[in-house]
């Protein structure tokens, strides 16, 4: 099975900062990767799909990137609504798999 | 708009079963594959299972592979997720998400149903 790694698990930054979190596949998924952003007692929300994607909606700050094994996901100035918790996710012909989530604090 | 509405959680012994229910509304829903996710608490999201439009394709995680059975009834415009032999550590929140065609995102999702498995 593919494993997902995130990292960091958590990340502190203040309103502003600009955030990048990393997701790293045990085999290559070319770019078939997700990103979510989940808040506490809500449901994941679908942020960038095929790595890249910015889903309708989403604000421009958010930006993904990345082939193969390594992605990233990008908040170019963190806000207050972006406090939460992302997560990656891969896809491949049999399974899905998430990462095991980044929580993002208030410094 | 799409709605995907979960029911049938609740509290089961070990051994039990549960059968879980997914209503889902604002789309064509045999136009897609559906999944089951489901989060312990305090803990991250984990994959389940999930099925083909037409329901002839179906995969599991090898964590409930054997004792889980998803299905759909397009015709009802519902998925299903049959959980046996439930263990302590089936105790999750479940939800269904919708999978969107060709990027395999999960586009849409429940608001989540717990299930608590306990002595």
């Amino acid at each position: 099975d593919i494993q997902m790694t995130q990292s960091p698990s958590t990340l502190s930054a203040s309103v502003g900062d600009r955030v990048t979190i990393t997701c790293r596949a045990s085999q290559s998924i070319s770019n078939w990767l997700a990103w979510y952003q989940q808040k506490p007692e809500k449901a994941p929300k679908l942020l960038i799909y095929k790595a890249s994607t910015l889903e309708s909606g989403v604000p421009s700050r958010f930006s993904g990137s990345g082939s193969g094994t390594e992605f990233t996901l990008t908040i170019s100035s963190l806000q207050p609504d972006d406090f939460a918790t992302y997560y990656c996710q891969q896809y491949n012909s049999y399974s899905r798999t998430f990462g095991q989530g980044t929580k993002v604090e208030i410094k | 708009q799409v709605q995907l509405v979960e029911s049938g959680g609740g509290l089961v012994k070990p051994g039990g079963s549960l059968r879980l229910s997914c209503a889902a509304s604002g789309f064509t829903f045999s136009d897609y594959y559906m999944s089951w996710i489901r989060q312990a608490p305090g803990k991250g999201l984990e994959w389940v299972s999930y099925i083909t439009s037409s329901g002839t394709t179906i995969y599991y995680a090898d964590s409930v592979k054997g004792r889980f059975t998803i299905s759909r009834d397009n015709a009802k415009n519902s998925l299903y997720l049959q959980m046996n032999s439930l263990r302590a550590e089936d105790t999750a929140v479940y939800y269904c998400a919708r999978d969107r065609p060709l990027s395999r995102a999960f586009d849409y999702w429940g608001q989540g149903t717990l299930v608590t498995v306990s002595s």
